[in-house]
Parts: C-alpha cells; structure tokens; sequence
C-alpha cells in the first residue's frame, strides 16, 4: 500500500535560519512527488513536485526538494527562513496506476521564531 | 487568480443530520476532488469526480457519502447522517485535466464538527 511518513509533526527554526522537512514514501514504483503548504484559513498550495528527471527541484517561495530513491525520501529544504514561512506543510505521493488520487504525510507544523 | 472556494467555513451539525458541503471549483477545470482530514490525522482521499461521474473513491466513501454537480459550477458532498467520527476538515480540489501530473487546486476547506 502507498504511505507517506513525515516523522516530525513539529519543527521550531529561528528566522534566517536553514530548513530541512523530512519526507519518506512507500511506493511500489515510480512515484509522483509533491510538496503542499497549508496557512491558517488558506487551501493546500502546491510548493513543488517531481515527477521524473533531475532529483533536485525548484520551487515557489525559495523551497527546493531533493529526491532520493535509494531513501525513499523527499526532503523539503530552505536556505533561510522567513517568519511568512510559517505554516503547516505536506508531502503526498501519487501514482499513475493509482489514478488521480494523492496520498498525504500527516503534515509537518513550522514554527518561525524571531 | 482563480481560487477554489468552498462554503460555508465551519458547520457544526447534530448526529444523525444530513450536511452538504459546497464547493466552487475553479471555472474551466474538469476533474473535481474531496479529501478530508480528521484532527490530528492524515489528509485522505474521499472521491474523484469527472463528467458527471465518480471515477474513483476509497473505502471511506461508503454508501453515507453523495458528491453532485448540480449546476455548472458548484461540486457538493453530501454525508446523509452524520456520525461523530465523520467530524473533520473536509478540502475539495479541482484540476482542468485528469493524470496524476496535473496540479490539484484545493480550497481552504470545510471544518465540519458534528456532536
């Protein structure tokens, strides 16, 4: 069965400071990777995903993930945090055997404190 | 830019009550989604919905849960009697193509708490 695993559910880092989110998939094959951030009273916006190409992604905000097969992992990373930056963030996985569905991480809660 | 929208914010209901939640997805897009995630829990996909069918749902959809897109633009889910464990934040996305490579929108949800 797909899982996603996000061993930290919270994570305090002082502003400027670097950003690491810990990202791990069970997967059966190639996998659909995708970074969500979720602000209070706001939707779920994407940050990033990968499908396929070079492991190291771009994207919105600053954030960039790397994907590692040998780890199963997806880590989300920032060089340096910004107090907006706050804000829960989820990694999901999808498959295209699996149709259209996403499959989420339990969510990561970022505290920024100045 | 186009948002999807979803209402009413938080619906506190009683056990046994029929709720609807609305959604408006975004205008052009073709392929509509609910997920919801129980306090503390993992977001979960409910059901996707494309040309006026279900095309995909889990096994929490069971025969409680209705999705319809009455009109052209909003998508509902209906939870016929509610139970105390169906209490959650409930999201709904949409995506102008289907394929798991295509960016889901979601929108800021439905809190639903039912007593």
């Amino acid at each position: 069965a797909q899982s996603v695993t996000q061993p930290d559910i919270h994570i305090t880092v002082s502003e400027g400071a670097s950003l690491e989110l810990r990202c791990n998939y069970s997967y059966g094959a190639t996998p659909y990777l995708f970074w969500y951030v979720q602000s209070p009273g706001q939707g779920l916006q994407l940050l990033l995903k990968y499908f396929s190409g070079d492991t190291l992604v771009q994207g919105i905000k600053g954030f960039e993930a790397e994907f590692k097969r040998s780890q199963s992992s997806f880590n989300l990373r920032k060089p340096s945090v910004h107090w907006s930056d706050a804000a829960e963030y989820f990694c999901a996985v999808g498959e295209k055997e699996y149709g259209n569905k996403l499959v989420f991480g339990a969510g990561t809660i970022l505290r920024v404190k100045s | 830019e186009p948002e999807v929208t979803q209402t009413p914010s938080h619906q506190v209901t009683q056990m046994g009550q029929e709720v609807i939640l609305r959604c408006v997805p975004i205008s052009n897009h073709l392929y509509f989604y609910w997920y919801r995630q129980i306090l503390g829990q993992k977001v979960e996909f409910l059901v996707s919905f494309y040309n006026n069918e279900i095309s995909e749902k889990s096994e929490i959809f069971d025969d409680q849960f209705s999705v319809e897109r009455p009109d052209g633009s909003n998508f509902t889910l209906k939870i016929r009697s509610t139970k105390l464990e169906d209490s959650a934040m409930y999201f709904c996305a949409s995506n102008l193509r289907g394929g798991i490579s295509y960016e889901q929108y979601f929108g800021p949800g439905t809190r639903l708490t039912v007593t």
